[in-house]
């Protein structure tokens, strides 16, 4: 069974500072990883993926992602945090050999809170 | 716009009166999914679609009902809701069958069961 774990359910930073938000996961193959971000009252938004290739991958709003099959991890991270990067982040994983878009399994978030 | 629509946005109701919350997506995709969401859990899968007349259960489908019968539409029925139902609620859809697709979400509904 895959899985997902976020290991932290708030991080705080100053705006300005890197930020990295934490993400593991646990599959059988290969995985397909995701990051989307919730902001208040709102539906998840994609921000970014990894398929396959380069280990760092970028995505929306200045984010990126690295890819550590070793350490079976895909943290989140920015180099300078803004105010309005305050939202609920959740990561996702498919494992790849079952290839079909029926099974994505969520962390439970982070919530960013980046303050001035 | 390309969008995923869900209604109603919130809802209130009592124990045992049968409600649907409607999801419709305007992308031609052939896969689409309920989710909820709770505190502390994240989002687990209710229900999915790969197209037009196939679906079949996610993680938490008791007391879930859904139908595929038009390809835009993927209606979530509570026959019997439970205050245990209570919960926020998202439509998502994907484009094709491929496990690389990031999927598209609805704005949510957020129901109280009393």
């Amino acid at each position: 069974a895959q899985s997902v774990a976020q290991p932290e359910d708030q991080v705080n930073v100053a705006e300005g500072n890197p930020l990295t938000v934490k993400c593991t996961y646990s599959v059988s193959g290969n995985p397909y990883l995701f990051w989307y971000v919730q902001y208040p009252n709102r539906g998840l938004q994609f921000l970014l993926k990894y398929i396959t290739g380069d280990n760092l991958v970028k995505g929306s709003y200045g984010f990126e992602a690295e890819f550590n099959k070793s350490q079976t991890s895909f943290h989140l991270k920015k180099p300078s945090a803004l105010v309005s990067d305050s939202a609920l982040y959740f990561c996702a994983v498919r494992d790849r050999p079952s290839g079909t878009a029926s099974k994505l399994t969520f962390g439970t978030g982070t919530r960013l809170q980046v303050t001035l | 716009e390309a969008q995923v629509t869900q209604n109603p946005r919130y809802l209130i109701t009592v124990t045992g009166k049968k409600l649907t919350v409607t999801c419709s997506q305007n992308m031609n995709h052939e896969y689409m999914s309920w989710y909820r969401q709770d505190p502390g859990l994240g989002l687990r899968q209710i229900y999915y679609s790969m197209n037009v007349e196939v679906t079949d259960k996610g993680d938490v489908p008791e007391g879930y009902k859904v139908s595929r019968k038009e390809k835009r539409n993927f209606p979530l029925i509570l026959e019997s809701p439970s205050p245990n139902q209570t919960s926020l609620y998202f439509c998502a859809s994907t484009g094709g069958g491929a496990g690389y697709n990031e999927q598209f979400f609805g704005p949510g509904t957020r129901l109280t069961v009393l």
